[in-house]
């Protein structure tokens, strides 16, 4: 089955940096990469997300970008704000979200 | 609120009860998911409906786990003879038709097992 491994499991940026998160899949038939962003007490709710065939995408201060070769794709927050601060999974799915498989969450702190 | 909604929110029951949860997706969302989501890790899948037929259930969907969703619209989760390792947030999550709609999870039922 599909393993997707996130790193870094937290990290701590200043308010106002650029803040990135890498995740790495197994399944080269995996062809959808969602991004998620769960507050305390919430489910995850969808932030971006790209496809197969397409290498890069970017809504606002957030992008991301996939490396299908490689099997990486990311996340980019520019100018983080304090309300940016959330847990991020990654994710990967060769077929709908039954066949969805999660990172283990990075942990965003923007720091005031 | 035209949200998923998931309850109770949270639920104590003791080893060896059974719990049942309910999820009300969004109106005409015909699709809906159930995870099961523990400290420190992303969901994992349990199991999928398309309106009334459940399609597909994971590995980790045990015999002491079944999921309804009688009437294609609300679905109920049952843990039967709960164990402590089924201490979870059980998430529900609907899409509506068409091929790249997104999926709207619920805030989850918190599930401890004393």
């Amino acid at each position: 089955g599909e393993n997707v491994e996130q790193h870094p499991s937290t990290l701590s940026v200043q308010e106002g940096d650029s803040a990135v998160i890498k995740c790495t899949y197994s399944d080269s038939a995996s062809n959808y990469f969602p991004w998620y962003k769960q507050e305390l007490g919430k489910g995850p709710q969808l932030i971006i997300d790209i496809r197969s065939n397409v290498g890069e995408k970017k809504d606002q201060r957030i992008a991301v970008t996939l490396n299908k070769t490689a099997k990486h794709f990311s996340l980019h927050i520019t100018e983080t704000q304090p309300e940016d601060s959330a847990v991020y999974f990654c994710a990967a799915s060769s077929g709908g979200y039954q066949k969805v498989t999660f990172g283990i969450g990075t942990k965003l702190q923007v720091i005031p | 609120d035209t949200g998923v909604s998931q309850n109770p929110r949270h639920k104590i029951t003791k080893r060896g009860q059974n719990v049942t949860f309910r999820c009300d997706p969004i109106s005409e969302h015909n699709r809906l998911y159930w995870y099961r989501q523990t400290l420190g890790q992303g969901p994992e899948f349990l199991t999928y409906f398309q309106n009334e037929a459940q399609l597909e259930k994971s590995r980790l969907l045990s015999d002491r786990f079944s999921a309804e969703r009688p009437k294609g619209s609300f679905s109920t989760l049952e843990i039967q003879r709960t164990e402590q390792g089924d201490s979870a947030m059980y998430l529900c999550a609907s899409r509506a038709k068409g091929p790249n709609t997104e999926a709207f999870f619920g805030q989850g039922t918190r599930l401890t097992v004393v």
